[in-house]
């Protein structure tokens, strides 16, 4: 079984819905990341969070240590929010690079 | 800031030759990391620098895979000699903390190994 878990998989839906990407983890971890990655290939960090919400224009990332668990929230969302949306955790014990791990990533079109 | 800068975007070569990926990362930032991406294993963080010291390069996957950074504007990671199983996007990115920051991500090497 993976260290992070990011469902759905694949995400179809219409311009303007609530988009919801969770992500979930078997690792204690100090802090999380997502990352957005753009049709082009460009990778773009959202937010690294540890703890509560943090919110910046449309998107909106929570976390709950307890439950091992984070998700993504788009609002009013856009054809330019299709990406692949990528989850990473960084381990409590040391964010080295066997401590840094990613989810698979969501693939989320969003369509006019 | 012109952001992380990487070259070359693209790279053919053949299984055996030397590549050579460089990155500049944004000025004053103390971190840089090197990943990788295939489709089999998505993103895989092989190296990262502070103060231009590599501290962790336990992602790395084999000796075949180096990677230096001989100033704070300026490393490569170099592949020699390099195999089919090599070919992914390589990316570069800074921050000013370690993992506790945003991460800022150059556009990446596509690389090809024929």
């Amino acid at each position: 079984k993976n260290e992070v878990e990011q469902s759905p998989q694949n995400l179809t839906a219409q311009e303007g819905e609530f988009i919801t990407i969770n992500c979930s983890y078997s690792v204690g971890i100090s802090a999380l990341h997502w990352l957005q990655q753009h049709p082009g290939g460009g990778i773009v960090s959202l937010f690294m969070l540890s703890s509560g919400k943090k919110k910046h224009g449309r998107l909106i990332a929570t976390i709950n240590i307890q439950e091992k668990h984070s998700s993504l929230h788009i609002t009013a969302s856009h054809p330019r929010d299709s990406a692949v949306y990528i989850c990473a955790v960084i381990r409590s014990s040391g964010g080295g690079a066997d401590g840094l791990t990613f989810g698979k990533g969501t693939h989320l079109i969003i369509q006019p | 800031d012109a952001g992380v800068i990487q070259s070359p975007r693209h790279e053919v070569t053949e299984m055996g030759q030397e590549v050579t990926l460089r990155c500049k990362p944004i000025s004053g930032h103390d971190y840089l990391f090197w990943y990788r991406q295939t489709m089999m294993r998505g993103l895989e963080l092989l190296i990262y620098f502070n103060n231009n010291v590599p501290i962790d390069d336990s992602g790395m996957p084999e000796d075949r895979f180096s990677a230096k950074m001989p100033n704070a504007s300026f490393s490569t990671l170099k592949i020699q000699p390099s195999e089919p199983r090599d070919s992914a996007v390589y990316f570069c990115a800074s921050s000013l903390v370690a993992f506790g920051n945003i991460q800022y991500f150059g556009a990446g090497t596509r690389l090809s190994v024929l």
